[in-house]
């Protein structure tokens, strides 16, 4: 039974280039979350979708971030024009719906910005 | 979400039971308490959740007192691989966002 799946493991990017970090969650689930992870400091929140929505993206960056989960295929996290601040490694979670069934975590990108 | 409390770090024996305390005073009536940890360049696993029962799985208990203001998750026999950073979170059900503290740096010693 796979759990959620995130790819690439690694990142390189140099800046002004965008980033595509990938997610597919566990078999079942249609609830997906993005976590972001600096170095050194816990995880922070970024945006939850369900299946062609966005239901809160309070977290997200104003600029350059996006997210979306389509019908069909993985939600991708898009990060346009990096920057060195945006070097971290992001998380994706999933689970089957609301209320309280716990959310299941990939083992993440690590994004590098040269 | 009310705001979590945990020591910054803990060593355990191996072979021995870890308890592993968590403050939440201002826990509301509806809040769950979940915990996680993450291992090293892992993403976080999740352990174990409950609202006001004892709850317990092939991986810990959770312990949480009658007024609901604190918790302790219990590894039963703690492992090398036990070692991680532990995280204690108190979330409504219904709201999707998990708000992760510092955690609990737990190490178990040979």
């Amino acid at each position: 039974n796979a759990g959620v799946m995130q790819n690439p493991r690694h990142l390189v990017r140099r800046r002004g280039q965008e980033a595509r970090l990938r997610c597919s969650p566990m078999k079942g689930h249609s609830h997906v979350y993005w976590y972001r992870q600096l170095p050194e400091e816990g995880l922070k929140f970024m945006v939850y979708l369900q299946k062609e929505n966005i239901i809160d993206e309070s977290g997200m960056p104003k600029e350059r971030f996006s997210a979306e989960f389509p019908k069909e295929g993985p939600s991708i996290l898009r990060i346009q024009q990096v920057v060195r601040g945006d070097s971290a490694a992001y998380f994706c979670a999933s689970s089957p719906g609301e209320g309280n069934q716990p959310q299941h975590f990939g083992d993440g990108t690590r994004l590098s910005i040269l | 979400d009310a705001k979590t409390t945990q020591p910054p770090s803990m060593d355990c024996a191996e072979g021995r039971a870890a308890n592993l305390p968590c403050n939440h005073s201002t826990i509301s009536g509806n809040e769950y308490v979940y915990w996680y940890r993450q291992i090293h360049s892992q993403g976080p696993q999740y352990i174990i959740h409950g609202l006001k029962n004892n709850e317990t799985n092939e991986m810990a208990s959770l312990i949480i007192t009658e007024d609901r203001k604190s918790s302790t998750l219990i590894l039963p026999h703690a492992t090398l691989r036990d070692t991680a950073v532990y995280y204690c979170i108190v979330r409504v059900a219904g709201n999707n966002r998990l708000a992760f503290g510092k955690g609990n740096q737990v190490v178990v010693i040979p």
